[in-house]
């Protein structure tokens, strides 16, 4: 299909363990924006990137997390020495440009640390 | 950070009544509201767009309308069906920045 996937969509992790979360956008899409949603709670912006540039990173919680897009289609969310509370779904998506005409989201990649 | 709020948290109504539920946003620097429905394991469905004072959109059964100077949007489902239940999000454009702000959703079961 045509949309945003991301992979792996479950991931169990122990603590302290690496992980990286792979995003594919819309072919064609120029923003790429992660978010991460904690149990009961909506999703909260993580970071942003136009092309293979990062122009906002404001909401990444800790520098463990790490973001990249180097060609400026995929992307990848590390996340270095997991803790429990990384526990959280993942989301990825995508635009044209920027966020305001909407964006298309990926199913999600749901990480739980052990 | 902005503060959107959702409710109720969730919702349990019978096959056939129709429902609604609530968004709260800052009244100031609004750029935009959209609506996203939800439904466990799969991806999040753009629902509406919102950008004008007084905007009402409709799909279907579901419409959406809003109020940019008191700062909310209702979400209305006009004979709820088994198929609709998902969670549904709201999330909040400022005219500051490319941000999506998100409530924390209502979700919604319609029991047949």
């Amino acid at each position: 299909g045509a949309g945003v996937s991301q992979s792996p969509r479950y991931k169990v992790a122990k603590r302290g363990q690496d992980v990286a979360l792979r995003c594919d956008p819309i072919s064609g899409h120029v923003s790429l924006f992660w978010y991460q949603q904690a149990l009961g709670q909506g999703p909260e912006f993580l970071t942003y990137f136009q092309n293979e540039a990062q122009l906002d990173k404001s909401g990444l919680p800790s520098d463990r997390f790490f973001a990249e897009r180097p060609e400026g289609s995929v992307s990848t969310l590390k996340i270095q020495r997991t803790q429990q509370e990384d526990s959280a779904v993942y989301l990825c998506a995508s635009s044209l440009a920027g966020a305001s005409r909407g964006q298309y989201f990926g199913p999600g990649t749901r990480l739980l640390v052990l | 950070i902005l503060n959107v709020e959702q409710s109720p948290q969730s919702l349990h109504v019978q096959e056939g009544d129709s429902t609604n539920f609530t968004c709260s946003f800052p009244s100031s620097n609004f750029y935009a509201l959209h609506w996203y429905r939800w439904e466990t394991a799969k991806s999040p469905e753009a629902l509406f767009v919102m950008t004008l004072n007084g905007d009402e959109k409709k799909k279907g059964r579901i419409s959406a309308t809003l109020n940019t100077k008191e700062g909310y949007s209702y979400l209305y489902i006009k004979g709820s069906q088994p198929e609709d239940s998902a969670t549904y999000l709201c999330a909040f454009i400022a005219n500051t920045g490319n941000q999506f702000y998100f409530g924390t959703g209502t979700s919604l079961t319609v029991i047949p």
